[in-house]
């Protein structure tokens, strides 16, 4: 079935540890996006991709990195995690065409991270 | 680059009845406007969208409205029902436009009361 998946859904971790948060759609969709939301908070798009090779930041400043070697895969990653990247991290993807088919955004199950 | 302000941050209804909330943007090339809904503990997903050349549009319960000239659009919903609650995030972003597409709202906090 077509979706969006991200792995782990729920990480625990110490400070100063390398994580990655993984993101894979099925859907073709050449646009992914990375959000940072706090429970029921704003979303706030830490990443963003056109394609394969294409990244760039979002408006909220990060301390995390992503890669767009696949289309389907987007990971994320924080070289040492600090408490104050406790959240959830959503990942998007679109189509990317135009028309409003092209922008409906759909997200996936998110990773929820307590960084200790 | 885009601003999207929504109102108001929570919103408490009893059952049955109707819920508005508004949004406002500051570009003023956006030509589409979608909301999205967010259940406790899932993924936000798309509820219902309005372009430009259209002031209003209608799914069952729930309807968007836009003014191009005051720059706002609101979602409306009737009869409103439990499973209504939610956070509801509505939206902005240039059709085709090189931007990185999609603009959110702070959230609204829908709750509605049995």
């Amino acid at each position: 079935e077509a979706d969006i998946y991200q792995t782990p859904r729920y990480l625990v971790i110490g400070t100063g540890k390398k994580i990655t948060l993984e993101c894979s759609q099925t859907m073709g969709h050449d646009k992914m996006y990375w959000y940072q939301q706090d429970p029921g908070m704003e979303l706030h798009l830490i990443h963003y991709s056109y394609g394969v090779n294409s990244t760039e930041k979002g408006d909220l400043s990060s301390e995390s990195t992503v890669s767009r070697i696949r289309t389907e895969h987007f990971p994320l990653t924080l070289e040492s995690a600090r408490p104050s990247h406790t959240s959830q991290y959503l990942c998007a993807s679109s189509l990317g065409t135009t028309g409003t088919r092209g922008e409906t955004q759909y997200f996936g199950p998110g990773t929820r991270l307590l960084v200790l | 680059g885009e601003n999207v302000e929504q109102h108001p941050s929570t919103l408490s209804v009893q059952e049955g009845d109707s819920a508005v909330i508004k949004c406002t943007y500051s570009d003023s090339a956006s030509n589409y406007f979608p909301w999205y809904k967010q259940e406790l503990g899932k993924r936000p997903q798309l509820i219902i969208d309005i372009r430009s050349n259209v002031g209003e549009k209608k799914d069952q319960r729930i309807a968007v409205t836009l003014n191009k000239t005051a720059k706002h659009f609101s979602l409306h919903i009737t009869e409103t029902q439990p499973e209504d609650s939610a956070v509801y995030f509505c939206a902005a972003s240039i059709l085709g436009g090189s931007a990185r597409q999609l603009t959110f709202g702070s959230g609204t906090q829908l709750t509605v009361l049995p």
